[in-house]
């Protein structure tokens, strides 16, 4: 079974920097995997960030980036904002044995 | 304006069936993928199934010979067949649009299932 793992919990500071991580259980995380991040705040739809790793989507601001770093999907945010605390989400793509994609668990960012 | 709409969800006794609906406009179903996403009350998102815009269809391992993604170009919408429901599929759908990075989300449809 597919996992995808992301930290729980994070604490930011506002005006700080942030990184979140995306780690499968088969291995390095590549670009094709093709990472996806959402934010999800309560009571709302996800709204999509990142796309394909590193490219933002046109209501995304510029203080939002995705790369890969160390093996796993990264997303990094800064200067962070108060309105930036919310669930973030990574997805990622497996094409074998079949096409899926798999979420992970969450990362609740608090700015404090 | 891109938009998609879901409905069809309620609740329904172990064992049944629901179908449910995405309603899309300011595109065509038929040439995007579609997505449906599930979270269960406090939990994560969760991959259902996805139909890509020539027709194959893939699900996530625990619906699959359950439930059947399917289209209607004519509509412009988008469907879920959800047959032998589990107390485990009770959750908030979501419909998407898949093309760039799931990149249009609607805002859900709930479904419970209990007796």
């Amino acid at each position: 079974q597919t996992v995808v793992t992301q930290e729980p919990s994070l604490t930011v500071s506002p005006g700080g920097t942030v990184t979140l991580t995306c780690a499968s259980n088969t291995g390095a995380v590549t670009s094709a995997n093709a990472p996806n991040w959402f934010q999800q705040k309560p009571g709302q739809a996800p709204r999509p960030l990142i796309y394909n790793t590193n490219n933002r989507h046109s209501w995304t601001p510029a203080r939002f980036s995705g790369s890969l770093l160390g093996g796993k999907g990264a997303l990094t945010l800064s200067p962070v904002q108060p309105e930036d605390e919310a669930e973030y989400y990574c997805q990622l793509y497996y094409g074998v044995p079949q096409p899926s994609w798999v979420f992970g668990g969450g990362t609740k960012v608090t700015v404090l | 304006e891109v938009q998609v709409l879901e409905s069809g969800g309620g609740l329904v006794q172990p064992g049944g069936t629901l179908r449910l609906s995405c309603a899309a406009s300011g595109f065509t179903v038929g040439s995007s993928h579609m997505s449906w996403v599930r979270q269960a009350p406090g939990k994560g998102l969760e991959w259902v199934s996805l139909i890509y815009s020539f027709g194959s269809a893939y699900y996530e391992d625990s619906v699959k010979g359950r439930f059947t993604i399917s289209r209607d170009i004519s509509k412009n919408t988008v469907f879920l067949q959800m047959n032998s429901l589990r107390s485990e599929d009770t959750a908030l759908y979501f419909c998407a649009r898949a093309d760039t990075g799931f990149d249009y989300w609607g805002q859900g449809t709930l479904v419970t299932v209990s007796s």
